[in-house]
């Protein structure tokens, strides 16, 4: 078992519809957890952080966190072309220091 | 916001050369930094955490001698690629941690070796 799993897809969305993007991971004692964008051929870019359970907005970005069932999401609202990218969920554990542990990322395509 | 400044962006080179790439902390101090490989379609793998004054630490599985890493200041890492090969092109990216943040990335070394 990945410690960080996540459908690859592609998740394919129409302009302005919501992206649903699932994240679980294996070991409980993570702590903190993130969304990068990775556009083809550039690096990630952070989009969000979450380190309790819940959810957390920022824009039309949703970050939403359970840790009892160790799953972590991301929705994108208005999803517009420019959203189309690899989206990496990443999970860092305390005894790690900063170091992260990345799932596959799932490619999401949002056609006009 | 902090940056992380990566040089050079793209390599070209002929097998048996070795490469070096640059990451910079230009706005804050960083005692660690992290260096990635991405292959196509491939997400990003750790390779190394490279601390400031010391060694680094190897992830399992990649060599310590192939890829030198040397972390001489608090806003300097170097990633050389010794002797480089075919089997060793991919994505480079190097990454630093500004005090309670999380990473940041730099724009990543696209590494060719013909």
């Amino acid at each position: 078992q990945k410690e960080v799993e996540q459908n690859s897809g592609p998740l394919s969305v129409p302009e302005g519809a919501i992206a649903s993007l699932n994240c679980t991971y294996s070991d409980r004692v993570s702590q903190s957890f993130f969304w990068y964008r990775q556009y083809s051929g550039k690096s990630p870019e952070l989009i969000m952080s979450i380190y309790s359970n819940g959810d957390k907005e920022d824009g039309r970005f949703t970050a939403q966190l359970n840790k009892a069932s160790q799953y972590v999401s991301l929705l994108i609202r208005d999803s517009q072309p420019s959203d189309s990218a690899t989206y990496l969920c990443a999970v860092n554990k305390r005894a790690a220091g900063n170091k992260l542990t990345f799932g596959g990322g799932t490619r999401v395509l949002v056609k006009p | 916001g902090a940056v992380v400044s990566q040089h050079p962006s793209r390599v070209i080179c002929k097998s048996g050369t070795s490469v070096k790439i640059e990451c910079r902390s230009l706005d804050f101090q960083a005692t660690t930094m992290f260096w990635y490989r991405q292959f196509p379609k491939q997400s990003l793998m750790l390779m190394a955490t490279s601390n400031e004054g010391s060694k680094a630490t190897y992830e399992q599985g990649v060599e310590k001698d192939k890829f030198l890493i040397n972390h001489a200041s608090l806003t300097l890492s170097t990633l050389t690629v010794t002797s480089a090969h075919p089997e060793d092109s991919s994505f480079y990216i190097c990454s630093a941690t500004p005090s309670n943040q999380p990473q940041h990335f730099g724009d990543g070394t696209r590494l060719s070796i013909l």
